[in-house]
């Protein structure tokens, strides 16, 4: 079966623009998860959706950040006002039910953020 | 001091070694513990889920001292394949937390 998905791949963007990142997990998952990978660092985490709520928002680094989940399916994580800083690989991981100490998490590729 | 501390490396290896890799977390909260593999600009993927009593998978063995707060990953007889970087999780309630890797380059 497919695996979960991200899009885009790549994105370049200016200093202060807005982007968007999607994430379609794997079909029945009720879990997703948003992580940040900086170059040569380890994973960050950022937000865990259960269904569609999110009961742990707080790797989110600044309000600039803000991520929602519709359908218990697809989720979008939006940064405003993008900073260098927030260049990294944003990764995107399902699970089936969401006990993260249980069960395996899948990964999508990531999109890989470059902020000029 | 984080919560997943691991050794960098990177470790060079010559095909057919044993390597050892070794993690500390700081949580005692910390349930649950894996490994998991991610190879250069791929996602990371899980290797193996480590018990307390500790657990082999083929050519790798896991362990977990949790009165020492320490988790270690061995792996035998190297691979060219062997080659990536392993990451350390620590499992609490809702999230994982990763360790940074380490780096293994497996030489011919």
């Amino acid at each position: 079966g497919a695996g979960v998905s991200q899009s885009p791949s790549n994105k370049v963007t200016e200093k202060g623009k807005d982007v968007e990142l999607r994430c379609d997990p794997i079909s029945g998952h009720t879990a997703l998860y948003w992580y940040r990978q900086r170059l040569g660092q380890g994973l960050e985490f950022l937000i865990y959706f259960q269904g569609n709520s999110a009961p742990d928002k707080s790797g989110l680094p600044s309000d600039r950040f803000s991520a929602e989940r519709t359908g218990e399916s697809v989720s979008t994580l939006t940064i405003q006002r993008t900073q260098q800083e927030d260049s990294a690989v944003y990764l995107c991981a399902s699970s089936l039910v969401g006990r993260p100490s249980q069960e395996t998490q899948y990964f999508g590729p990531g999109t890989r953020l470059l902020v000029l | 001091r984080k919560e997943v501390e691991q050794d960098p490396g990177p470790f060079n290896v010559p095909e057919g070694a044993t390597v050892a890799f070794n993690c500390t977390y700081s949580n005692s909260a910390s349930q649950s513990f894996f490994w998991y593999r991610q190879d250069c600009r791929k996602e990371p993927k899980l290797l193996m889920s480590v018990y307390s009593s500790g657990n082999e998978d083929g050519r790798f063995t896991a362990q977990l001292n949790r009165a020492s707060q320490y988790i270690s990953l061995l792996i035998r007889d190297s691979k060219l394949s062997d080659s990536a970087t392993y990451l350390c999780v620590g499992g609490a309630t809702n999230k994982l937390i990763f360790g940074t890797g380490t780096l293994l380059a497996v030489q011919p």
